[in-house]
């Protein structure tokens, strides 16, 4: 089973440059997310989708885009990417809970370790 | 003042003791809590979900204390492959959002 796939895992980008980071479920999850992961700081939400076609801003939003096109991907782009932006990156899924209830598990990709210099 | 908070620790502990953690949380309307295990350079994965009554699984408890906010997680006999960073997660029902700890960081020492 191939869950949740992040690419790639490794990338670094110059001031300015802009990418996309690939993330796709083969779980018909109605959820995804995308996540940043500093020292010291723990996963912070950048951004998210409830389904195709709805997104929603999480923490920190600055910077980057998502789109959701298809249940199965949710690609998150750096516009113009900066330092600041040097994190590692995980995206994840799951399943909508019984009546709306954030209650199911989350499973992440394997994570993308962008750095900006 | 964070919305989830727990002590970094590290936590360094021999092979078979008992060592628990706890996580404090600010927003009251939580309602789903859970407890994420990540070993260094890897993905989160779901060690446990959190119920009201206190949950078990096999050397691992869980515990939630609505009145103070605060979720627990004790290991027992730990192992050396229990040496990683437990992250705490809460969620607010119709936010779709998990909010996550900066972790804990534990080492079992042989």
């Amino acid at each position: 089973n191939a869950g949740v796939t992040q690419t790639p895992k490794f990338q670094v980008l110059k001031t300015g440059q802009s990418m996309t980071l690939q993330c796709a479920q083969d779980m018909n999850h109605e959820y995804m997310s995308w996540y940043r992961q500093d020292p010291g700081m723990g996963l912070r939400l950048i951004h998210y989708s409830v389904g195709a076609g709805i997104t929603d801003q999480g923490e920190v939003p600055n910077g980057y885009n998502v789109s959701r096109s298809t249940t199965e991907d949710f690609p998150l782009r750096l516009l113009s990417a900066a330092p600041s932006q040097t994190s590692v990156y995980f995206c994840a899924s799951r399943v909508a809970g019984v009546w709306g209830a954030d209650n199911t598990e989350a499973f992440f990709g394997q994570g993308t370790r962008l750095t900006v210099v | 003042r964070k919305e989830v908070e727990q002590d970094p620790g590290p936590f360094n502990v021999p092979e078979g003791a008992t060592v628990a953690f706890n996580c404090t949380y600010s927003n009251s309307a939580s309602q789903s809590f859970f407890w994420y295990r990540q070993d260094c350079r890897k993905e989160p994965k779901l060690l446990m979900s959190v119920y009201s009554s206190g949950n078990e699984d096999g050397r691992f408890t869980a515990q939630l204390n609505r009145a103070s906010q605060y979720i627990s997680l004790l290991i027992r006999d730990s192992k050396l492959s229990d040496s990683a960073t437990y992250l705490c997660v809460v969620a607010t029902s119709g936010t779709y959002k998990y909010i996550f700890g900066t972790g804990t960081r534990l080492k079992v020492l042989a």
